[in-house]
């Protein structure tokens, strides 16, 4: 069965600083990996995804993600953090080719920003 | 694009009764519908997918009865509580996959806050 792991529950970060916030998978296959982002009281955002070529994913707002096999991971880094970037993060495997793939989530991390 | 929308936003019931909510593609065709549930400060765990015009395949765990899902256009999934009770008060996403479109990616709504007193 599939599983993610997302190692820190609570990230604080200064504004500006760099994050880099960690995701390790398990999976039989060639994984299908995702980023979401959640703000409070609020749905998912598709951040960033990855499913085949070029190792490094580019997303939307700044993020970036490198998908390493050897390493089983798929962490999330912004370069430069910005106060709005404060919310619920979280990493998820899909399950499965064809029109659509079961997730499976991480317990996500919570990004705290300070000023 | 590919905006999903849920109705009610938020919705506080009594226990003993059934509520019924409904996800929307707003801008695609949703071959696909999953609903899932977060407890607070958790992940989400996945509850069941509906396929449109097929019965919903339920996650292990989840009662099929007590979660009845509908999935009647390519456009429309509605999830129903029924006889809710206080342990069914929850953050309830849904999300919408275009298929072929698009495959393995999922868009999702902004969730509808149950709870029931």
């Amino acid at each position: 069965a599939q599983s993610v792991t997302q190692p820190d529950i609570h990230i604080t970060v200064s504004e500006g600083a760099s994050l880099e916030l960690r995701c390790n998978y398990s999976y039989g296959a060639t994984p299908y990996l995702f980023w979401y982002v959640q703000s409070p009281g609020q749905g998912l955002q598709l951040l960033l995804k990855y499913f085949s070529g070029d190792t490094l994913v580019q997303g939307i707002k700044g993020f970036e993600a490198e998908f390493k096999r050897s390493q089983s991971s798929f962490n999330l880094r912004k370069p430069s953090v910005h106060w709005s970037d404060a919310a619920e993060y979280f990493c998820a495997v899909g399950q499965g080719t064809g029109t659509a793939s079961k997730l499976t989530f991480g317990t996500g991390t919570r990004l705290q920003v300070t000023l | 694009g590919a905006v999903v929308s849920q109705h009610p936003s938020r919705v506080i019931c009594k226990s003993g009764t059934s509520v019924k909510i409904e996800c929307r593609s707003l801008d695609f065709q949703a071959t696909t519908m999953f609903w899932y549930r977060q407890f607070p400060k958790q992940s989400l765990m996945l509850m069941a997918t509906s396929n449109e015009g097929s019965k919903a395949t339920y996650e292990q765990g989840v009662e099929k009865d007590k979660f009845l899902i509908n999935h009647a256009s390519l456009t429309l999934s509605t999830l129903t509580v029924t006889s809710a009770h206080p342990e069914d008060s929850s953050f309830y996403i849904c999300s919408a996959a275009p298929g072929l479109v698009r495959p393995d990616t999922q868009y999702f709504g902004p969730g509808t806050r149950l709870t029931v007193l």
